[in-house]
């Protein structure tokens, strides 16, 4: 089966500056990578996806990355700020036309220090 | 919350006790999914379902069954609960607008003592 990994576990930035998290999956057949924010005591949220047949794509301050021939994809967060302490979570799936669970990474504690 | 909530929002009971969890949805969406979601082990599917009366198994499904008679209800049971199904439950449903595309009720922390 799949398996997703994420680095760093956490990841302490400075208010304003960029924030970088990575994951990493084993199964070529994924195609459909998204990632989720987790604010305390709530389900996580979807803030952006991407699927195999894009490279990058952007939202706002937000942007993922990924490359198929290397098995790796990355949040990029820009001009970082307070509101975006939380837990981020990467996954994949591959999108075939079935029910496709996700297979999560564990997750990344991003701190934005004032 | 894209009309999902569960029931109840927490849950301590003791080890040997049947305990259900209920997810609801709104939307008329035909997938759901129950996760759980440990530290250190981020979220891992228990059980899934693709219609009504349609489930499968996911990568964590032992100790735990489901049901699903009616579109908007998704139910997971643990028949006789134990200390290592201490966790926070999360339901989720797939958007059919937008394949794979998975949103996330609130959770439900449960505790077994």
């Amino acid at each position: 089966g799949e398996n997703v990994e994420q680095h760093p576990s956490t990841l302490s930035v400075q208010e304003g500056d960029s924030a970088v998290i990575k994951c990493t999956y084993s199964d070529s057949a994924s195609n459909y990578f998204p990632w989720y924010k987790q604010e305390l005591g709530k389900g996580p949220q979807l803030i952006i996806d991407i699927r195999s047949n894009v490279g990058e794509k952007k939202d706002q301050r937000i942007a993922v990355t990924l490359n198929k021939t290397a098995k790796h994809f990355s949040l990029h967060i820009t001009e970082t700020q307070p509101e975006d302490s939380a837990v981020y979570f990467c996954a994949a799936a591959y999108s075939g036309g079935g029910a496709d669970g996700l297979t999560f990474g564990k997750g990344t504690h991003l701190i934005i220090q004032p | 919350d894209a009309g999902i909530t569960q029931s109840p929002r927490h849950k301590v009971t003791e080890t040997g006790t049947p305990v259900t969890l209920r997810c609801h949805q709104t939307e008329n969406h035909r997938y759901m999914y129950w996760y759980r979601q440990d530290p250190g082990h981020g979220l891992r599917l228990i059980h899934y379902s693709y219609g009504v009366k349609d489930t499968d198994k996911g990568e964590v499904s032992d100790g735990y069954s489901v049901s699903r008679s009616k579109t908007e209800d998704f139910l997971l049971t643990l028949e006789s609960a134990t200390s290592s199904q201490t966790s926070v439950y999360f339901c989720a449903i797939r958007d059919p607008q937008f394949r794979n595309t998975q949103y996330f009720g609130p959770g439900t922390r449960l505790t077994v003592l």
